[in-house]
């Protein structure tokens, strides 16, 4: 079973900066098809999860371009360009082998 | 537009099976994959499993004696039960469908339920 892990857990924003999670996989996650296996979510105070990027780099639909997803094999980063109020919560990388596997997550507040 | 629904026993007793049925409206549930996930409080998420709707299932290594999940095509829902339930199950569980395509992302997520087990 593959560990995600995250870094930084805790993340203090400032609205209008920039921003960046980090993710670490125990083993590649790169398919022959040439996708990437993780995905990453955010959990907005009181809500479900949501889908922000999947496959490592494709945005989901509806997600603001401000947020992009980049790496592969092993080693994966969120960026965030421009900090908004309402992205403040928690970010989930998660692996998407057989068995989904999710990282600690990381809190981003402001 | 697709929504998920929890529902089931919010207590439950040590060594009892924890049950849920997750319903399914605004859409098909023939031709995706379903899981349930679970987070206890103040940590992370974990993927319980997940089935297609043809029944085909696969559940996480850590949880596969006591796991067991169906799906009801007629009715548009699918359940999952955990036997033996110990206080280290009490969760949100949430139920969530899978896109068809590319790496399956979850694309959908129910509000969640939280379960509680304890005499």
């Amino acid at each position: 079973e593959s560990v995600v892990t995250q870094s930084p857990l805790s993340l203090p924003v400032t609205p209008g900066e920039p921003a960046a999670i980090y993710c670490r996989s125990s083993q590649s996650l790169l398919q022959i098809n040439g996708y990437n296996s993780l995905d990453w979510y955010l959990q907005k105070p009181g809500q479900s999860p949501q889908l922000l990027i999947h496959s490592g780099s494709i945005r989901a639909s509806g997600v603001p371009d401000r947020f992009s997803g980049s790496g592969s094999g092993t080693d994966f980063t969120l960026k965030i360009s421009r900090v908004e109020a309402e992205d403040v919560g928690i970010y989930y990388c998660m692996q998407a082998l057989q068995t989904r596997t999710f990282g600690q997550g990381t809190k981003v507040e402001i | 537009q697709v929504q998920l629904q929890e529902s089931g026993p919010r207590l439950v007793k040590p060594s009892e099976t924890l049950s849920l049925t997750c319903t399914v409206s605004g859409g098909s549930i023939s031709g995706y994959y379903w899981s349930w996930i679970r987070q206890p409080p103040g940590k992370t998420l974990e993927h319980i499993g997940y089935i297609y709707s043809t029944g085909s299932a696969h559940y996480n290594p850590s949880l596969v004696s006591r796991v067991s999940m169906s799906v009801d095509t007629s009715n548009n829902r699918f359940s999952v039960r955990l036997s033996s339930a110990t206080a280290a199950d009490t969760a949100i569980y949430y139920c969530v469908r899978h896109q068809n395509s590319g790496t399956y992302p979850i694309d959908h997520w129910g509000p969640g339920t939280l379960v509680t087990v304890s005499s």
